[in-house]
């Protein structure tokens, strides 16, 4: 089955500066990648999604990247905020209500 | 997308006993997921419930632990039962997005379930 590693596990930037979340997959037959933001004591949000015709999408602070070749995609949070700080969660899936796998998540840390 | 809530939003519960989680959308939708995500860890898929048949699990879990029912395209629920303190965990709710087939999931806020 599908396989889903991300990096890092524990992130702190300084209020204003880019953090940069990777994660990779093990199926080559996957072709969605969505994103999910998870604050404490609630459930995670779908914040941006990437499909494997599309090798970036952008949504204002947020873009994702994704490289099928070697099989890896990132999240990539500009000017970050104090209220970006959260887990986030990569995920893979090979579409058609088929099972998602995630990531192990990465807990962000924004300092003001 | 959808709105989904989800009942109890937390519980504490003795050891043996069980407990059923309700999750109740706004509109209706294909397939609903369950999701287990203990303490600090990511979400684990239990089962997919489907509307008119029997839910489909996932390696590891078992009908007799974690039976649910789909009587509806807006409501589903997750019993625990016979509930050990291994149960402690975030019990979620997901949704596909629409009728029509997509990979978009929305989850739920979540059943926050102690076991002592």
């Amino acid at each position: 089955g599908e396989n889903v590693e991300q990096h890092p596990s524990t992130l702190s930037v300084q209020e204003g500066d880019s953090a940069v979340i990777k994660c990779t997959y093990s199926d080559s037959a996957s072709n969605y990648f969505p994103w999910y933001k998870q604050e404490l004591g609630k459930g995670p949000q779908l914040i941006i999604d990437i499909r494997s015709n599309v090798g970036e999408k952008k949504d204002q602070r947020i873009a994702v990247t994704l490289n099928k070749t070697a099989k890896h995609f990132s999240l990539h949070i500009t000017e970050t905020q104090p209220e970006d700080s959260a887990v986030y969660f990569c995920a893979a899936s090979t579409g058609g209500y088929q099972k998602v796998t995630f990531g192990t998540g990465t807990k962000l840390q924004v300092i003001p | 997308s959808a709105v989904i809530s989800q009942k109890p939003s937390r519980d504490i519960c003795q050891r043996g006993t069980s407990l059923t989680i309700q999750c109740q959308v706004d509109s209706q939708v294909t397939m609903m997921f369950w999701y287990r995500q203990q303490p600090g860890q990511s979400l684990t898929l239990i089962a997919t419930a489907n509307q008119g048949s029997e839910a489909t699990y996932e390696s590891g879990f078992v009908i007799d632990k974690f039976p649910i029912s789909r009587p509806n395209l807006t409501f589903s629920t997750l019993t625990v039962s016979n509930m050990s303190p291994e149960d402690s965990s975030i019990y979620l709710c997901s949704v596909d997005s629409s009728m029509q087939s997509t990979d978009t999931q929305y989850f739920g806020p979540g059943t926050r379930l102690t076991v002592l």
